[in-house]
């Protein structure tokens, strides 16, 4: 069956944008992984959903960070006024409660 | 604060060579640990996963150990080949309340033809 998906796969945005990531889990897995993989740092947790219960916000760096999940499927990950050192690669996962965790392909973005 | 370490940073082996990449982590309260690839501008693949009641898992020439109390899990991999070349990371979940993955530095493999 499909993987997750992530849209877009490249996005290059001028310093004090805002931009938005979108992520398609594997139809039926209730719980939604959103990290972050930059130079230097490594591979960062950022948001982790799971089903109707509050997600779990403690990765995001800041208040300019947010993320939602609509009718327990699609999630967007939305940065306001991006910065130059929020350029990484944005991953999302997605698991079938407690299993494997299933990751896209990513997206790339660059702030200049 | 749970820390994940992966030695060695860089690998470059010959092709046909068994190797074993290793991981160690600092807070033996795991729920479970998960070893993945990442090949250049991808994501990851799993390979394996371990559950920490478990000692190991195989997966065709893959074998993943898990030693909780000290800490350290290993990936073999057996008859290395030049397709096997690729970042691999460890990563482990604590489980309760928060199910968020920490991941270790990886291990980048070169497999040489």
């Amino acid at each position: 069956g499909a993987g997750v998906s992530q849209s877009p796969s490249n996005k290059v945005t001028e310093k004090g944008k805002d931009v938005e990531l979108r992520c398609d889990p594997i139809s039926g897995h209730t719980a939604l992984y959103w990290y972050r993989q930059s130079l230097g740092q490594g591979l960062e947790f950022l948001i982790y959903f799971q089903g109707n219960s509050a997600p779990d916000k403690s990765g995001l760096p800041s208040d300019r960070f947010s993320a939602e999940r609509t009718g327990g499927s699609v999630s967007t990950l939305t940065i306001q006024r991006t910065q130059q050192e929020d350029s990484a690669v944005y991953l999302c996962a997605s698991s079938s409660q407690p299993e494997t965790q299933y990751f896209g392909p990513g997206t790339r973005l660059l702030v200049l | 604060k749970q820390e994940v370490t992966q030695i060695p940073a860089a690998l470059s082996v010959p092709e046909g060579e068994n190797l074993v990449l290793n991981c160690s982590f600092t807070d033996s309260a795991i729920y479970n640990l998960q070893w993945f690839r990442q090949d250049p501008g991808k994501g990851l693949t799993s390979l394996l996963l371990i559950q920490s009641s478990q000692r190991e898992q195989t997966s065709g020439r893959l074998n993943a150990s898990l030693d909780k109390s000290s800490g350290r899990s290993t990936l073999y991999i057996a008859a290395s080949q030049p397709g096997d070349s690729a970042t691999y990371l460890c990563a482990v979940k604590r489980g309760g309340a928060t199910n968020k993955l920490i991941f270790g530095t990886g291990t980048l493999l070169a497999v040489q033809p």
